[in-house]
């Protein structure tokens, strides 16, 4: 299974300024995706990250907020722009390992970034 | 549309018995179906997965869970828990692995 890290581990921001987060996967996958987590809540996607072009938002998430960069196969960015309190969240970046022909597509997950906005 | 439901907000249970997580879905075909568990401060594990074939899926750490086409469920049950089982519990459902939702977790809790 694909090996996946992130950075920052956690954070404490001030309101109104942006983290920048760093996906980084061991191999080559095709489909990088990024999750909030709010506290105690489950997992909502916030867009697919796609490599050589504009990540693909879900419903209720726009660009201008979380900027996403994919510049290769390995690695991915969120931004949290103009940060407030609401968005206190786990930032969860996973990607889709395709390589288990028999076994099915399957979604794995980094260890997430806890950011705490004051 | 799909959705998960995962009944159980927290569950309780002493270290050596035994656990069923509960986990219903709505989805039109046979969907994915995934087990994760997240610790503390952790991100998400897989532990299981089922998406065709036989029906009783075994996974990591001792756990397994059965596709009931009938029911909508695809619960998670484990016959002797651990202490370090403590986490939360996410089912998921979707077309496909690229496309999941997930349920709103379950709090399991071990007591000695």
């Amino acid at each position: 299974s694909a090996v996946i890290s992130q950075k920052p581990s956690r954070d404490i921001c001030q309101r109104g300024t942006s983290l920048t987060i760093q996906c980084q996967v061991d191999s080559q996958v095709t489909m990088m995706f990024w999750y909030r987590q709010q506290p105690g809540q489950s997992l909502t996607l916030i867009a697919t990250a796609n490599q050589g072009s504009e990540a693909t938002y879900e419903s209720g998430f726009v660009i201008d907020k979380f900027p996403i960069s994919r510049p290769n196969l390995t690695f991915s960015t969120l931004t949290v722009s103009n940060m407030s309190p609401e968005d206190s969240s786990i930032y969860l970046c996973s990607v889709l390992d395709n390589s288990g022909v028999a076994s099915g597509d399957t979604q794995y997950f980094g260890p997430g970034t806890r950011l705490t906005v004051l | 549309a799909q959705s998960v439901t995962q009944p159980d907000i927290h569950i309780t249970v002493s270290e050596g018995a035994s656990l069923e997580l509960r986990c219903n879905y709505s989805y039109g075909a046979t969907p994915y179906l995934f087990w994760y568990v997240q610790s503390p401060g952790q991100g998400l594990q897989l532990l299981l997965k089922y998406f065709s074939g036989d029906t009783l899926v075994q996974g990591i750490k001792g756990f397994e869970a059965e596709f009931k086409r009938s029911q909508s469920s695809f619960n998670l049950r484990k016959p002797s828990v651990h202490w370090s089982d403590a986490a939360e519990y996410f089912c998921a459902v979707g077309p496909g692995a690229n496309n999941l939702f997930f349920g709103t977790g379950t709090r399991l809790t071990v007591i000695p």
